[in-house]
């Protein structure tokens, strides 16, 4: 079955650590995402990469990592830099049909802090 | 800047009864506008999109949606709800050009007995 996984599912980290989240997926397309989403909030684009070897900021991507060297995979590194990053991050990918282009979600890793 | 509001924050509705919620956007050009549903600790499901065309969509699950520019607005209708609905829907734009999405806060929705 294609589809979007994201592991893990819940990640806790220490005061001053890198965590890296995972984000593969099989559905052949060219754009990934990542949001962060918090309580009556919405989604909140952090990086985006339409290609292979390229990425953009979104709008909150301070404290924030990508890379992006397969098609299939997109992980995401919260920093040391990120101060609150409690919060349930999604991945997403995206293909262009029918006269524009739809993303589709992953299963979402939820970050606490300890 | 672009914009999307979610007018209410939390909706109940009876089981059976007809349902609509509420999405107005802000954007210069017809954008490109999707309704996606989440279930607690979950991730987004898409509902149906809007690109070009006839301006009433239909969706997966018995969803529709109807695109009024008059308005600027996207509203989700069902006309009977079922329990399995209760959830947290996401009305989003994307912007013509490389699909970046704004969200709208959400709307819960609440399933009486």
């Amino acid at each position: 079955d294609g589809g979007i996984t994201q592991s893990p599912k819940y990640l806790f980290r220490k005061e001053g650590q890198n965590v890296t989240l995972s984000c593969e997926q099989n559905l052949n397309h060219d754009a990934m995402y990542w949001y962060r989403q918090d309580p009556g909030q919405g989604l909140r684009l952090i990086y985006y990469s339409q290609i292979v070897n390229d990425f953009q900021k979104g709008d909150i991507a301070e404290g924030y990592s990508v890379s992006r060297e397969k098609k299939e995979s997109f992980p995401l590194t919260v920093t040391s830099a990120q101060k609150n990053p409690t919060a349930f991050y999604l991945c997403a990918s995206s293909i262009s049909r029918e006269g524009g282009e739809t993303q589709y979600f992953g299963p979402g890793t939820r970050l606490l802090v300890l | 800047a672009q914009s999307v509001t979610q007018p209410d924050i939390h909706i109940t509705v009876s089981e059976g009864a007809s349902l609509e919620l509420r999405c107005n956007y802000s954007y210069g050009a017809t954008p490109y506008l999707f309704w996606y549903v989440q279930s607690p600790g979950q991730g987004l499901q898409l509902l149906l999109k809007y690109f070009s065309g006839d301006t009433l969509v239909q969706g997966i699950k018995g969803f529709e949606a109807e695109f009024k520019r008059s308005q600027s607005s996207f509203n989700l209708r069902k006309p009977s709800v079922h329990w399995s609905d209760a959830a947290e829907y996401f009305c989003a734009v994307g912007l013509t050009g490389f699909q970046k999405l704004v969200f709208g806060t959400g709307t819960r929705l609440l399933v009486s007995p």
